[in-house]
């Protein structure tokens, strides 16, 4: 079974809002990705986890907080967000960072109002 | 800094035809290359990977090739088909990255 699965499909939030992505994958991988992806643009890689810990973070304002809590679940917290955050968020996983093929979660379509 | 070609941006072709989708990437030190489809509002789907040191993959209708020292692949769909059209991103990662770099991808439209 090569699926990552992510929820919400749809997600629409206020600017004061608190809400949670959620993304979970049952292959064993050890590396969990969060990606961001605007219309018409490539994916924008956001955080990355190798073995639970996060090992990249690109500059990402801190409105966006990771989470892994175990090795087959990954969580992105979303607090104050922008309009411009508005975006398709993708999740993604692979045996270990840096290596081997990466599956793609369906992603959570976002709308901040 | 690795940067990841594809174009044409946009191809519009009718059903039947071979096609061949270019990628082209600046840095040459690669640990592999992975070919995706994305459909619109969906996530990626991973076609084919290739490893650097290989020279193609196969799957089905396509083939991916590798070209390391020119910097270059190339996926070869056989027979298009309606069910084809989509967008079409190649990505790069280099050796002791965990950062995939991707082109801006190619839109397929097969025309029944």
């Amino acid at each position: 079974d090569t699926e990552v699965t992510q929820t919400p499909k749809h997600l629409v939030m206020g600017m004061t809002n608190k809400k949670s992505l959620k993304c979970e994958q049952h292959m064993g991988h050890r590396a969990m990705y969060w990606y961001k992806q605007k219309a018409k643009k490539p994916p924008e890689l956001m955080f990355v986890y190798s073995y639970e810990k996060l090992s990249i973070n690109e500059s990402v304002p801190s409105r966006f907080s990771p989470e892994c809590p175990n090795s087959s679940l990954l969580n992105l917290h979303l607090h104050a967000l922008q309009p411009e955050d508005s975006a398709l968020y993708l999740c993604a996983s692979s045996q270990v960072a840096g290596t081997g093929e990466q599956y793609f979660g369906p992603g959570t379509r976002l709308t901040v109002t | 800094k690795q940067e990841v070609t594809q174009i044409p941006a946009a191809l519009s072709v009718p059903e039947g035809e071979n096609l061949v989708l270019n990628c082209s990437f600046t840095d040459s030190a690669i640990y592999n290359l992975q070919w995706f489809r994305q459909d619109p509002g969906k996530g990626l789907t991973s076609l084919l990977l290739i490893q650097s040191s290989q020279r193609e993959q196969t799957s089905g209708r396509l083939n991916a090739s590798l070209d390391k020292s020119s910097g270059r692949s190339t996926l070869y769909i056989a027979a298009s088909q309606p069910g084809d059209s989509a967008t079409y991103l190649c990505a790069v990662i280099r050796g002791g990255s965990e950062k995939l770099v991707f082109g801006k991808g190619m839109k397929l439209t097969v025309n029944p």
